[in-house]
């Protein structure tokens, strides 16, 4: 249980275009889940946190109009990526978390190369 | 906020060697405590984890003991196997509510 998937899992594309990235929870529901960001052998650092059904709440220094997300339902979130520069190629994680008492549950990660 | 520190790598070993990954952390109360794995390529998992003080998390032969007095969280494991090769993440809440934060990452190559 608790699985988490991530769509594309690679993606290349052109500098300006935008590129959406699809997070689910495939067996249980999720009110909250995260987008992280993480660079070539460093730790994880959050974007921001997309609460079902409201605003996401970046954490500063993210530009929300640069990083759109999504919550339309209790089992997936999107990322967008709007106008890609190659410094936003990076690899994003998300993750999904079911309630109290519980822990985050982490997708397989999203590789972005914008060229 | 409640923040943590983890050893930092490479650590290198070989096959069956003991190995130890330092995790200190500072935090108000008494939240639980994370061990996540991150395999090549691939997303977060989660290794283990304690809830409250004196507590051992344990999974796939790692261990970690909640240790107040220290504010301690290492991960143990006696023997390792070249599929444990990976980068290991230290976490905790970063305050009230579901918000993570992580260690830098401790990457762990074991070698035949």
């Amino acid at each position: 249980g608790a699985v988490v998937s991530q769509h594309p899992s690679r993606v290349i594309c052109k500098s300006g275009t935008s590129v959406k990235i699809e997070c689910r929870s495939l067996d249980f529901q999720a009110t909250t889940m995260f987008w992280y960001r993480q660079f070539p052998k460093k730790s994880l650092m959050l974007m921001a946190t997309s609460n079902e059904g409201s605003k996401a709440t970046y954490e500063q220094g993210v530009e929300k109009d640069k990083f759109l997300i999504n919550h339309a339902s209790l089992t997936l979130s999107t990322l967008t990526v709007t106008s890609a520069h190659p410094e936003d190629s990076s690899f994003y994680i998300c993750s999904a978390y079911p309630g109290p008492q519980e822990t985050q549950y982490f997708g397989p990660g999203t590789r972005l190369l914008v060229l | 906020g409640n923040s943590v520190t983890q050893m930092e790598g490479p650590v290198t070993l070989s096959e069956e060697a003991f190995l130890t990954i330092n995790c200190t952390y500072t935090a108000t109360g008494y939240p639980s405590l994370f061990w996540y794995v991150q395999y090549p390529g691939e997303g977060l998992q989660l290794l283990l984890k304690a809830t409250k003080a004196d507590d051992k998390g344990s999974n796939k032969g790692f261990e970690a003991t909640y240790r107040k007095e220290t504010t301690s969280f290492h991960l143990e494991k006696g023997s390792v196997q070249v599929s444990d090769s990976a980068v290991y993440f230290c976490a905790l809440p970063k305050a009230a509510g579901n918000k993570l934060t992580f260690g830098g990452g401790t990457r762990v190559l074991v070698k035949p």
